[in-house]
């Protein structure tokens, strides 16, 4: 049962401390999505990759916030430092994308970050 | 640029009872429409989705939703609700061209169901 898995589930830090939470798409998926869900902002779209390649990363604090595809086996994302506001649910989603068709995607379980 | 709107932030109706939520895109061209459920500490699970084609489609669960482009809207429909189909559900439009592959999500629509 293919499935996209993210580490950890559930992390918890103090602020300033650096965060990395990461993501095994489906083998086989060539696009890799990462979204921040919270309360008051719904799913925001932070970045995208296809064929390990950032394609757009306009969502992302730049300054914090830096994602990067080692390999096509693994995306990751990290917060250095971290502060109180990046407490959120972090999803990665794949998707297997060769335009012009584009397919659904696939989302992880999440990460559930809380910063104090 | 792409946007979704769903006007609906909560909706309760009772178990046996039709439902139907809202969604409606900006798109600059035909898009791909996405809906998404998802349960409580959960991922996001796809429903059913439209490409081109039939405008009406049908999803998992007994969901179904139509296409209407003069409207802009994609609102996804079920004849009767079960308890378990309490979640949030989400509406999404992806670009259908060239290299974009980017999936922009509405806020959501919570789910209550009433015995």
């Amino acid at each position: 049962d293919a499935r996209v898995t993210q580490t950890p589930r559930h992390k918890v830090t103090e602020m300033g401390q650096e965060v990395t939470m990461r993501c095994q798409p489906i083998l086989g998926h060539n696009t890799v999505f990462w979204y921040r869900q919270t309360m008051m902002q719904g799913l925001e779209l932070l970045a995208y990759f296809r064929n390990r390649a950032p394609l757009d990363d306009s969502g992302m604090p730049k300054d914090r916030f830096s994602a990067e595809m080692p390999d096509a086996t693994l995306a990751t994302l990290k917060i250095q430092p971290s502060e109180p506001r990046d407490s959120a649910v972090y999803f990665c989603a794949s998707a297997r994308q060769a335009p012009p068709l584009n397919t659904e995607a696939f989302f992880g379980q999440g990460t559930r970050l809380t910063v104090v | 640029a792409q946007s979704v709107t769903q006007p609906d932030i909560h909706i309760t109706v009772s178990e046996g009872a039709s439902l139907e939520l809202r969604c409606n895109y900006s798109y600059g061209a035909t898009p791909y429409l996405f809906w998404y459920v998802q349960s409580p500490g959960q991922g996001l699970q796809l429903l059913l989705k439209y490409f081109s084609g039939d405008t009406l489609v049908q999803g998992i669960k007994g969901f179904e939703a139509e296409f209407k482009r003069s409207q802009s809207s994609f609102n996804l429909r079920k004849p009767s609700v079960h308890w378990s189909d309490a979640a949030e559900y989400f509406c999404a439009v992806g670009a259908n061209r060239g290299s974009q592959g980017n999936l922009i999500f509405g806020k959501g629509t919570k789910l209550s169901v009433k015995p």
